[in-house]
């Protein structure tokens, strides 16, 4: 069965540095989408992206977060200048052909901000 | 935007008996159901969902029930086995929304 692949599983980072997580979607969905998770919390949304462009962005997505899908197979999420509190699980998901298709989740990738 | 509240936020049942976990949201305009299951290191997995259209749905062990008066959905696991233990979580959207708004989720453990 078709998954979502996502790289690495677990990135450490010091304060103030970029990191870039990255997830290979499902090959034919169309709709991308990276939601994080603090320890104990519930998942929350990021970002959607669809036909090349963010679709919808959370107050959480601010001008520090952006996402690319450079090459038709990779969606990427940056974080330019993480902090502390972006500690947390990151993961990607995508969904098919439609609104409300059912989303498929990466395995995630823990960032730890020191 | 949508509010999703879930409960318990734990439960604990005896293998075989069943576990059922209740989540309300607060826009009328949901019309997607879906329940995913998070085990320890992994990613939510999609288990089942229902659409605004139907007010139950089952798959063998597993089932979801949708009231939109009352706006509430339910999952419901019959038969529990130890491999059931994992956190769930419910989610609402809406047609034409892309987010998914998720619960706080519930750890169900089987006692074998």
């Amino acid at each position: 069965e078709p998954e979502v692949t996502q790289t690495p599983s677990h990135q450490v980072t010091q304060m103030g540095q970029e990191v870039i997580l990255r997830c290979v979607p499902i090959s034919n969905h169309l709709y991308f989408y990276w939601y994080r998770q603090i320890l104990g919390q519930k998942v929350e949304f990021l970002v959607s992206f669809y036909n090349n462009e963010i679709s919808e962005k959370s107050e959480i997505f601010d001008d520090q977060f952006s996402v690319e899908r450079p090459d038709g197979s990779n969606f990427t999420l940056k974080i330019r200048s993480t902090k502390l509190e972006d500690s947390a699980m990151y993961f990607c998901a995508s969904g098919g052909t439609g609104y409300n298709s059912p989303l498929h989740f990466g395995n995630g990738t823990r960032l730890t901000v020191t | 935007g949508e509010n999703v509240e879930q409960h318990p936020s734990t439960l604990s049942v005896q293998e075989g008996d069943s576990a059922v976990i209740k989540c309300t949201y607060s826009d009328s305009a949901s019309n997607y159901f879906p329940w995913y299951k998070q085990e320890l290191g992994k990613g939510p997995q999609l288990i089942i969902d229902i659409r605004s259209n139907v007010g139950e749905k089952k798959d063998q062990r597993i089932a979801v029930t949708l009231n939109k008066t009352a706006k509430h959905f339910s999952l419901h696991i019959t038969e529990t086995q130890p491999e059931d233990s994992a956190v769930y979580f419910c989610a609402a959207t809406s047609y034409g929304e892309d987010q998914f708004y998720f619960g706080t989720g519930t750890s169900l453990t089987v006692i074998p």
